[in-house]
């Protein structure tokens, strides 16, 4: 079946770290990879996208590479911000058959210390 | 403009009451979602619908019952609550099944 699995947090870095946050999925076909960002008390949003193998997604300084020999999706950033703190979630959209959902990863608490 | 708004955003009320949430998207997408996010931050999506049609229906106790009035607004009621369905509510929207969603604030239901 699909699934994503992310490294578990919280990830408590100091400003101007360097992130990682770890994504691997198991799906059939060529499913999407998407991050999204929950800040407290709001609802999600959309941080970026690939929709293939070797896409790069970027915004807002953050990156994440579609790479289909190893079915992962890791964020990265070069130097966190106190305004990063939150919590972010990796997702698929499977491709086939079982489109019309996002299968959501359990999502990794970010915090940030000045 | 909100692109995807939710009413209430806070929801408190007791076991065996019924309740509705509602959803709204101005964002012209055909393509709209109920998911479910427990206490430990999961998300697990329950419903979706394209053009007003149930397209996705994930094993949802039949308590819940999720209305499509136009493709623009998908309410979701629930009957009997349960202690269980304590949870965060989030509706979203997207353009077709496979392009990213774009979700509204949530809605906070406590069941006490």
């Amino acid at each position: 079946g699909n699934s994503v699995t992310q490294m578990e947090g919280p990830v408590t870095l100091s400003e101007e770290a360097f992130l990682t946050i770890n994504c691997t999925y198991t799906a059939t076909g060529y499913p999407s990879l998407f991050w999204y960002v929950q800040y407290p008390g709001e609802g999600l949003q959309l941080l970026l996208k690939a929709t293939k193998a070797d896409d790069k997604g970027s915004n807002k300084g953050f990156e994440a590479t579609y790479r289909k020999e190893t079915t992962s999706f890791h964020l990265e950033k070069g130097s966190v911000q106190v305004s990063d703190s939150a919590v972010y979630f990796c997702a698929l959209s499977p491709s086939l058959g079982s489109s019309y959902k996002l299968i959501f990863g359990s999502g990794t608490r970010l915090l940030v210390r000045p | 403009d909100t692109a995807v708004s939710q009413t209430p955003k806070y929801l408190v009320t007791q076991m065996g009451n019924d309740k509705s949430i509602k959803c709204e998207q101005n964002l012209g997408h055909d393509t709209m979602y109920w998911y479910k996010q427990d206490s430990k931050k999961f998300l697990k999506i329950m419903f979706s619908y394209n053009n007003k049609e149930l397209i996705i229906n994930e094993t949802v106790p039949n308590r819940f019952s999720p209305k499509s009035p136009d493709k623009a607004h998908l309410n979701l009621h629930i009957n009997s609550l349960e202690l269980g369905d304590s949870a965060v509510y989030f509706c979203a929207s997207s353009q077709g099944g496979v392009n990213e969603q774009y979700f509204g604030p949530g809605t906070r239901l406590t069941v006490t």
